[in-house]
């Protein structure tokens, strides 16, 4: 049982390329979230999907787009990354009012 | 908005000795409460949860404490031990498709 799988693990980009990250579970959660965590920082939630088909901003979702492919995948997507999105990202999923579980995250810089 | 917050953002307890780790949130809504461990380079992984309709609840070496009259949670580690050294967050939610919310956690150390 994988649980929360995120790719890549490291990534560098270029200011202005663009990539997506990758998330899957396999736990048959309804709901998915995106977070970012800054060095020394809680995690602020960009996205969420509450089931599948459905997406919702959170607290920081400028320069983010999501898609919720089907049940088990959630991807995030940079059209132009910026400096200031160099962060690490954690993919996470849960069941109703359960336990979240998260990835292992994506360390993200742009240069 | 409401959010969810910690009195401490660092802690320092001697091995062996008790932490206690607090947290507060706004949130009057909030129905479901979790802890979450984080080492470093790794994602949070949870340590225990409580509903509600519960004040307190206990797992292996930790407790949970909500009070709801001044909206404070907190987590209580017995014994710490140098693996408990970590970043803690509490995390909120409310009923139905609402996001878990995280506090600014905690970064316990733990003195050998």
């Amino acid at each position: 049982n994988a649980g929360v799988t995120q790719t890549p693990k490291f990534q560098v980009l270029k200011t202005g390329q663009s990539m997506t990250l990758q998330c899957a579970q396999d736990m048959n959660h309804n709901s998915m979230y995106w977070y970012r965590q800054d060095p020394g920082m809680g995690l602020r939630l960009i996205y969420y999907s509450a089931s599948e088909g459905t997406t919702d901003k959170g607290e920081v979702p400028n320069g983010y787009n999501v898609s919720r492919l089907n049940k088990r995948e959630f991807s995030l997507r940079l059209e132009s990354a910026a400096p200031s999105q160099t962060s690490v990202y954690f993919c996470a999923s849960h069941l109703g009012q359960g336990i979240a579980f998260f990835g292992q995250g994506t360390r993200l810089t742009v240069v | 908005g409401e959010s969810v917050g910690l009195h401490l953002p660092t802690l320092s307890v001697q091995e062996g000795d008790n932490s206690i780790i607090n947290c507060a949130y706004s949130n009057s809504a909030s129905d479901y409460f979790i802890w979450y461990k984080q080492e470093s380079g790794k994602g949070p992984q949870f340590i225990i949860d409580i509903r509600s309709n519960m004040d307190k609840r206990q797992g292996q070496r930790v407790t949970v404490l909500l009070n709801k009259t001044v909206k404070h949670l907190s987590l209580q580690i017995a014994a710490t031990q140098p693996g408990d050294s970590a970043v803690y967050f509490c995390a909120e939610k409310t009923t139905g498709n609402t996001p878990l919310v995280f506090g600014k956690g905690t970064r316990l150390s733990v003195i050998a």
